[in-house]
């Protein structure tokens, strides 16, 4: 079942192209971020993180950038597939300060035109 | 492993009910939090927890009450069910560096 509504951000990309997923993180004294995939009808699932020591980090089809000048975040998946159109959710907290709890953003649906 | 487990699936209400909702982890993780879904409105945390006996407010705690006996188990309480509080209820546990969501509990109050 949908979970999240008709007034989400939503990136349509044809297969085999590359998306760019863009957040706004709030709090500059986060420190720990993370992005995360979610199929109707499912719970969130870690795709990949990154410390604010960083300013990329590379996994598998998949690229997270940090620019901490701006507080922006981005995610990358490189050659897009039918299989990624979910809704992409980026989260932050302050690991330095004892795990404090993730504050998530509203999220952007990327839908895959086969 | 099972990982994060939440029961019921689904669950309707009515104004005025109680009832809890079940969550459970077999990953000996020492951090569970509560969230909720609403359609435009992304993941807000309820409660969450950083060990067994311990627990505090997360940003939208009002009508809902947790308590944490053991590690493995985190049940959320509806004290009197509204219909603000018709949502997805997500549990989630989480090791340093990740966190696990369970499949989520559709609710809804009438």
């Amino acid at each position: 079942g949908e979970s999240v509504g008709l007034h989400l951000p939503t990136l349509s990309v044809q297969e085999g192209d590359n998306s760019i997923i863009n957040c706004a993180y709030s709090n500059s004294a986060s420190d720990y971020f993370i992005w995360y995939k979610q199929e109707s009808g499912k719970g969130p699932q870690f795709i990949i993180d990154i410390r604010s020591n960083m300013d990329k980090r590379q996994g598998q089809r998949v690229t997270v950038l940090l620019n901490k000048t701006v507080k922006h975040l981005s995610l990358q998946i490189a050659a897009t597939q039918p299989g990624d159109s979910a809704v992409y959710f980026c989260a932050e907290n302050m690991r330095n300060s004892g795990n404090t709890p993730l504050v998530f953003g509203k999220g952007t649906r990327l839908s895959v035109i086969a | 492993n099972a990982g994060v487990t939440q029961t019921p699936k689904f669950q309707v209400l009515k104004t005025g009910q109680s009832m809890t909702l079940q969550c459970a982890q077999d990953m000996n993780h020492e951090y569970m939090s509560w969230y909720r879904q609403d359609p435009g409105m992304g993941l807000r945390l309820i409660h969450y927890s950083v060990g067994a006996g311990i627990t505090d407010q997360g940003e939208v705690p009002n009508g809902y009450n947790v308590s944490r006996s053991t590690t493995e188990d985190f049940p959320l309480r509806l004290l009197s069910a509204a219909p603000s509080q018709t949502s997805v209820y997500f549990c989630a546990s989480s090791s340093y560096n990740e966190q696990f969501f369970g499949p989520g509990t559709r609710l809804t109050v009438l």
